[in-house]
């Protein structure tokens, strides 16, 4: 079936260092992939996506790229900031036989010290 | 513009009883999901809801019930709670015509049930 693994937490980084945390899946398919963060005390919420091989998903300097050949969706900044703490979720949808598939990561916690 | 509604935000339980999570979105959404957060876990998904009139099992049903009130409501049920149900509870939506947004995920901001 559909999976989704994603590095174990949790990854405590400085200010300004660059960040990488790693994504793979399992799906047939072509699937659509997402990247949701979850601050504190609040829900899960979409960070970036893409939709097909090769695309790359950025938002808020977090960039990610859909590699069809190695099943892989990494999210990395350049230079985090004390803000960027929370865990992320690396998830994948597809359609399967009109009903929607969606599966996630267990998830990242990430700590950014000043 | 709401988004993805739950309540209650926190809840206390004793083993045995039971409570309603309620949800409910405002972007017309057609499918409806209930997750469960648990530390180390990740998400796991508990029941779902493509259309309104429709309920679905995930990966966790047991213990729980649904229901598709209409489209705008989806209400998850506890009928006897029990210690290994404490958790965070999300609800979230989803348009899968896409409407631009390429299917994302709305989350309300989570239920914490306490079973003692």
């Amino acid at each position: 079936g559909d999976s989704v693994t994603q590095m174990e937490g949790p990854v405590t980084l400085s200010e300004e260092a660059f960040l990488t945390i790693n994504c793979t899946y399992t799906a047939t398919g072509y699937p659509s992939l997402f990247w949701y963060v979850q601050y504190p005390g609040e829900g899960l919420q979409l960070l970036l996506k893409a939709t097909k091989a090769d695309d790359k998903g950025s938002n808020k300097g977090f960039e990610a790229t859909y590699r069809k050949e190695t099943t892989s969706f990494h999210l990395e900044k350049g230079s985090v900031q004390v803000s960027d703490s929370a865990v992320y979720f690396c998830a994948l949808r597809r359609t399967q036989g009109g009903s929607e598939k969606l599966v996630f990561g267990k998830g990242t916690k990430l700590t950014v010290n000043p | 513009n709401a988004g993805v509604t739950q309540t209650p935000k926190f809840q206390v339980l004793k083993t045995g009883q039971s409570m309603t999570l309620q949800c409910a979105q405002d972007m017309n959404h057609n499918s409806m999901y209930w997750y469960r957060q648990d530390p180390g876990m990740g998400l796991r998904l508990i029941y779902y809801s493509a259309s309104e009139g429709t309920t679905d099992k995930g990966e966790v049903p047991n213990g729980y019930n649904v229901s598709r009130l209409n489209k705008r409501e989806f209400s998850l049920r506890l009928e006897s709670a029990a210690p290994s149900q404490t958790s965070v509870y999300f609800c979230a939506s989803i348009n899968p015509r896409g409407g631009g947004v390429g299917g994302e995920l709305f989350f309300g901001e989570g239920s914490r049930l306490t079973v003692l």
